[in-house]
């Protein structure tokens, strides 16, 4: 079975603070992608970042990082000094593949506060 | 280059009734993804076509079907329309069927069924 995970359904931050957003999946794959997604108010999810199951390296694009551990079968992403821009609802994906069946996570919705 | 175009942004129909949403792909992108996201929860994958073929189905009921065009836009069409379909219907592109590649999404069709 596919399944993705995000047990933080609200964060609330204050401005400037560091924030991660946890996400665990379910798969017999052992060829697999993760994603992250950023779903601002208009709807449209955003991409972030992909990263394949035979890469464990974590990745930092700016202010974002994510950490990703297959033992554990957890794919983190961070803000660093969040900002009220990065209020959002976030989603974590799996693609086991062929194709483009994502399984997305519930979601987190993170409010930057000012 | 214009992204995912989808429409109509929103409507309004009453159980029983049909409803039609459109999509059209970012250009050169030759495969569509419809996606339903429920209200707090993630999107779910509907359909996947690619060169006008049906190439991955999940597990939604036979009122929901789907066809591509010869330009590679894409429409969703729903029978009998209950409650539960109330719901944002998101469309999302990429350049072939393989999972290696980002899905570029709409800003969605949401749907009330009344």
């Amino acid at each position: 079975a596919q399944k993705v995970t995000q047990a933080q359904t609200e964060i609330s931050v204050v401005e400037k603070e560091d924030v991660t957003l946890d996400c665990v999946y379910e798969t017999r794959d052992t060829t697999y992608y993760l994603f992250w997604y950023k779903q601002p108010p208009s709807g449209e999810l955003v991409f972030l970042i992909r990263r394949n199951s035979f890469d464990e390296q974590n990745e930092i694009s700016g202010r974002y990082s994510w950490n990703f551990q297959k033992s554990t079968s957890s794919f983190n992403f961070t803000i660093t000094a969040s900002q009220v821009v990065d209020s959002a609802v976030y989603f974590c994906a799996l693609n086991p593949g062929p194709g483009n069946q994502f399984y997305f996570g519930t979601g987190t919705s993170l409010t930057v506060i000012p | 280059d214009a992204g995912v175009t989808q429409s109509p942004t929103h409507l309004i129909k009453t159980r029983g009734q049909h409803v039609t949403l459109r999509c059209s792909p970012i250009s050169g992108h030759k495969s569509v993804s419809w996606y339903q996201q429920v209200l707090g929860q993630g999107p779910q994958f509907i359909f996947q076509y690619y060169e006008k073929e049906e190439r991955g189905r999940g597990n939604f009921p036979d009122r929901f079907s789907a066809r591509q065009f010869p330009n590679y836009s894409s429409e969703l069409n729903v029978n009998a329309l209950l409650l539960g379909d109330s719901a944002l219907y998101l469309c999302a592109s990429s350049s072939g069927t393989a999972y290696t590649g980002e899905l570029f999404f709409g800003e969605g069709s949401r749907l009330t069924v009344l």
